[in-house]
């Protein structure tokens, strides 16, 4: 069936630096991917959505320059946290619309991957 | 505005069956879907329903009610394993889902 791999799975990083997270869809293509944020005992909540060659669109109240996506290819999109901190500690989670009705209909999702900002 | 109700937190014993409710309120509506969540990992799909009525799929089955905007999975035969998060998520149109809160479900021995 369809994969999405989520890489890096944790990280840590210091207040101020940069977190590169990559979305990769491995055996079929992802022309659109969401980006979630899902805090502890909390819902998913979609932050932008990501499209192969064009800008991302991003929901209300998320800042496009901090959150900064890329959709490059077919197969990969990434998201960089810049400037990160505290607050931006979470879990981010990626995932591709798909076709595969009997087994995962509607989305695939990444593994996610555990911010933690110090 | 866009609403999605489940209830925080259930508690079931092994080998019982538990019932989770999801009512929702959606500026759209093309289907509706069921996760489950383990704590720090990715949801997974269960069931996703567009037309009135029960699917069932093994111990896990899910209801639709359109009309009533509201849903429900059954669990039986409940084991240990099956304590997770429960996530109702209503596909709004145009790829545009969204999640409820989740349903934190344990299962005791």
């Amino acid at each position: 069936g369809a994969v999405v791999s989520q890489h890096p799975s944790r990280v840590i990083c210091k207040s101020g630096t940069s977190v590169k997270i990559e979305c990769r869809s491995l055996d079929f293509q992802a022309t659109t991917m969401f980006w979630y944020r899902q805090f502890p005992k909390q819902s998913l909540m979609l932050m932008a959505t990501s499209n192969e060659g064009s800008k991302a669109t991003y929901e209300q109240g998320v800042e496009k320059d901090k959150f900064l996506i890329n959709h490059a290819s077919l197969t990969l999109s990434t998201l960089t946290v810049t400037s990160a901190h505290p607050e931006d500690s979470s879990f981010y989670i990626c995932s591709a619309p798909n076709r595969d009705r009997a087994t995962n209909y509607g989305y695939t999702f990444g593994s996610g991957t555990r911010l933690t900002v110090v | 505005g866009q609403n999605i109700d489940q209830p925080t937190e259930m508690t079931a014993t092994e080998g019982a069956i538990v019932q989770i409710n999801c009512t929702y309120q959606t500026s759209g509506f093309n289907g509706l879907f069921w996760y489950q969540q383990h704590a720090g990992e990715a949801p997974t799909f269960l069931s996703y329903n567009v037309l009135d009525g029960l699917e069932e799929k093994g111990r896990f089955s899910s209801f639709l009610s359109r009309s009533k905007g509201y849903s429900y999975l059954l669990l039986k035969e409940l084991q240990m394993k099956d304590s997770a998060s429960y996530l109702c998520a209503v596909d709004t149109g145009g790829f545009k889902t969204i999640f409820g809160a989740g349903t934190r479900l344990f299962v005791k021995a």
